[in-house]
């Protein structure tokens, strides 16, 4: 199974930061990718896909950067609506895995 | 708009079974494939399988393999998932969500909202 190391576990972050998440896969899965956010009692939902790919509807201040190995997830200017927790997916191969979540609270 | 609806709370006794459901709106149900997901209260995502709902075919978790079993019902948009011989680890929330390819690269783009399984005796 590919291992998704997700850094850091927590972060405290003003808003107007600029906050950076990484995740290393325990192998290469190319751009297969996805990150999400979380916030309590809600379902995922989906930000970047393709590694770098911005989804629909999701702030232009999310940006997704990586391949192979080493991937991050960058908040140019944290929003008040962006406390919450984030995870990295991998999808180049099942079982699908995910990074064990970024919690960012308001510092 | 793509929609996942599944179905209320559960509240069973180790050794039991659970099926969740997961009605889908707003798209083509046939076309996509349905990943399920489980959180454990406070913890991370772990993915627990996935079917086509084109062919039925599926694939599982090694970890679940011979306690989980995924179904769609093609005729009212739902899938299903069946989790046998509940242990109190298996408690969590449990969702469902559309496993699905743009540009090449797979994502699960509509998640439903979640299910709670609590297993206690």
């Amino acid at each position: 199974d590919i291992q998704m190391t997700q850094s850091p576990s927590s972060l405290s972050a003003s808003v107007g930061e600029r906050v950076t998440i990484t995740c290393r896969a325990s192998q290469t899965i190319s751009k297969y990718l996805s990150w999400y956010q979380q916030k309590p009692g809600k379902a995922p939902e989906l930000l970047i896909f393709g590694a770098s790919s911005l989804h629909s509807g999701v702030p232009s201040r999310f940006s997704g950067s990586g391949s192979g190995t080493e991937f991050t997830l960058t908040i140019s200017s944290l929003q008040r609506e962006d406390f919450a927790t984030y995870f990295c997916l991998q999808t180049y191969s099942t079982p699908r895995t995910f990074g064990l979540g970024t919690y960012v609270e308001i510092k | 708009q793509v929609q996942l609806v599944q179905s209320g709370a559960e509240v069973k006794k180790p050794g039991a079974s659970v099926r969740v459901s997961c009605q889908a709106s707003g798209y083509s149900f046939r076309t996509y494939d349905i990943s399920w997901v489980r959180q454990a209260p406070g913890q991370g995502l772990e993915w627990m399988g996935w079917i086509s709902a084109y062919t039925g075919n599926t694939k599982y978790a090694q970890k679940l393999q011979g306690r989980v079993t995924l179904t769609t019902d093609t005729s009212t948009s739902t899938a299903y998932m069946e989790l046998r011989d509940l242990r109190s680890d298996d408690t969590a929330f449990y969702y469902c969500a559309r496993d699905f390819m743009i540009s090449g690269w797979y994502l699960f783009d509509s998640w439903g909202q979640g299910t709670l399984v609590t297993v206690s005796s």
